[in-house]
């Protein structure tokens, strides 16, 4: 089982519309997570970071964390042309350092 | 611009050669990353350094040597290029080793070894 797993997409949904991106982990001793976007040739850019059961909202972006079930997903309300992007979910597992592991990403379009 | 900056942003090269990739960042952050993204934009972590201390080393050939003169760069040389080294290596940096703090990339280094 992978440390950290999100479907690769693409995820293909309408301007306008809200998309759905979901990530699971497998240490449950798991703190902190995080999405990070990534452009095509770019780097990754953090988004939002969220450590607490529940919904952080920042703008058209909202992180939700079930510890109980291990999941974290972001919602991207209003999409756009502009959020078409790989993201990336990032979790720091219990621990010393601040390490964090991704997973491999999932590809967004936004389509018009 | 206050950054993580990268230099070289692209690097091609023949195999057995050797190369150094250079990091800085003007962030104020203490603690500083090499990232390794392969073709299939997998990003895995390889070092980290914590004001000059390293803290994280992961399973990666020792041809891999990274270096902190100071908390603000980090560089990483590589000995004996081979095929697989090519990949994007991300620089990244965070306020500090401990607690739950994001990290910042660079835009990368693009290594293709030939």
């Amino acid at each position: 089982q992978k440390e950290v797993e999100q479907n690769s997409g693409p995820l293909s949904v309408p301007e306008g519309a809200i998309a759905s991106l979901n990530c699971t982990y497998s240490d449950r001793g798991s703190q902190s997570f995080f999405w990070y976007r990534q452009y095509s040739g770019k780097s990754p850019e953090l988004i939002m970071f969220i450590y607490s059961n529940g919904d952080k909202e920042d703008g058209r972006f909202t992180a939700q964390l079930n510890k109980a079930s291990q999941y974290v997903s972001l919602l991207i309300r209003d999409s756009q042309p502009s959020d078409s992007a790989t993201y990336l979910c990032a979790v720091k597992p219990p621990g010393g350092g601040n390490k964090l592991t991704f997973g491999t990403g999932t590809q967004l379009k936004v389509e018009l | 611009d206050t950054a993580v900056s990268q230099t070289p942003k692209y690097l091609v090269t023949q195999m057995g050669n050797d190369k150094s990739i250079k990091c800085e960042q003007n962030l104020g952050h203490d603690t500083m990353y090499w990232y390794k993204q392969d073709s299939k934009k997998f990003l895995k972590i390889m070092f980290s350094y914590n004001n000059k201390e390293l803290i994280i080393n992961e399973t990666v050939p020792n041809r891999f040597s990274p270096k902190s003169p100071d908390k603000a760069h980090l560089n990483l040389h590589i000995n004996s290029l081979e095929l697989g080294d090519s990949a994007v290596y991300f620089c990244a940096s965070s306020p500090g080793k401990r607690g739950t703090v994001a990290q910042y990339f660079g835009p990368g280094t693009r290594l293709l070894v030939l």
